[in-house]
């Protein structure tokens, strides 16, 4: 079965600053697609960016962006510019292939902002 | 456009217990997840449905049933609560026909406390 870890159960950015969530995942398919959400305390699960393998250049969606290593396994998310309302719990999330396009979550990284 | 609606959203249970949580989707989506939301675990399949008629067990499916009633609808079903079963749930669907790099589209949650 496919694993996805996150290794930083916690990250702190100062208002403007840039940070990096990681993210690595275990897999023995060559296709699959590589999905980041966004928890604020709303509880609300929202999609920030996603990625699909055989792609090689790396999404971005405004001031976030991924940095996709597919030989690693590895597939980072980069805020740029942060802001207050970034702060939330993050979950990197893994869909291989097969005939059900269920997702496996990373166990998050919580991501404070400071004023 | 209400998207995923779950409810209730809150639900205080003795154990022994039995409920039915409810989900429905708008969006016309074929599949159906209910994911469980504990802290520092992240989100765990509990069942999904690829299409109506049809469900699967996922990662956690002990102690839960399911039952697709239709195209918009996936209930999730605890017979006998259980204290361990304390958690957040997550009904989602999405739309395979749009490419598997589809996301899954969440509802709000439902917090279910075992006592």
């Amino acid at each position: 079965a496919q694993t996805v870890t996150q290794s930083q159960p916690e990250m702190s950015v100062q208002e403007a600053e840039t940070v990096t969530l990681s993210c690595t995942y275990d897999t023995s398919e060559s296709d699959y697609y590589l999905f980041w959400y966004k928890q604020p305390p709303s509880r609300q699960m929202i999609l920030v960016i996603r990625q699909e393998a055989y792609k090689q250049q790396n999404a971005t969606e405004n001031r976030f962006s991924v940095n996709f290593q597919k030989a690693a396994k590895s597939f980072s998310l980069k805020i740029s510019d942060s802001q207050l309302g970034d702060a939330a719990m993050y979950f990197c999330a893994y869909r291989g292939g097969g005939s059900n396009y269920k997702l496996t979550f990373g166990k998050g990284t919580l991501l404070t902002v400071n004023p | 456009n209400a998207g995923v609606t779950q409810t209730p959203k809150f639900q205080v249970l003795k154990t022994g217990q039995s409920m039915t949580l409810q989900c429905a989707q708008d969006m016309n989506h074929n599949s159906m997840y209910w994911y469980r939301q504990d802290p520092g675990m992240g989100l765990r399949l509990i069942y999904y449905s690829a299409s109506e008629g049809t469900t699967d067990k996922g990662e956690v499916p002990n102690g839960y049933n399911v039952s697709r009633l239709n195209k918009r609808e996936f209930s999730l079903r605890l017979e006998s609560a259980a204290p361990s079963q304390t958690s957040v749930y997550f009904c989602a669907s999405s739309d395979p026909a749009t490419g598997r790099n589809s996301p899954l589209h969440f509802g709000n949650g439902t917090r279910l406390t075992v006592t």
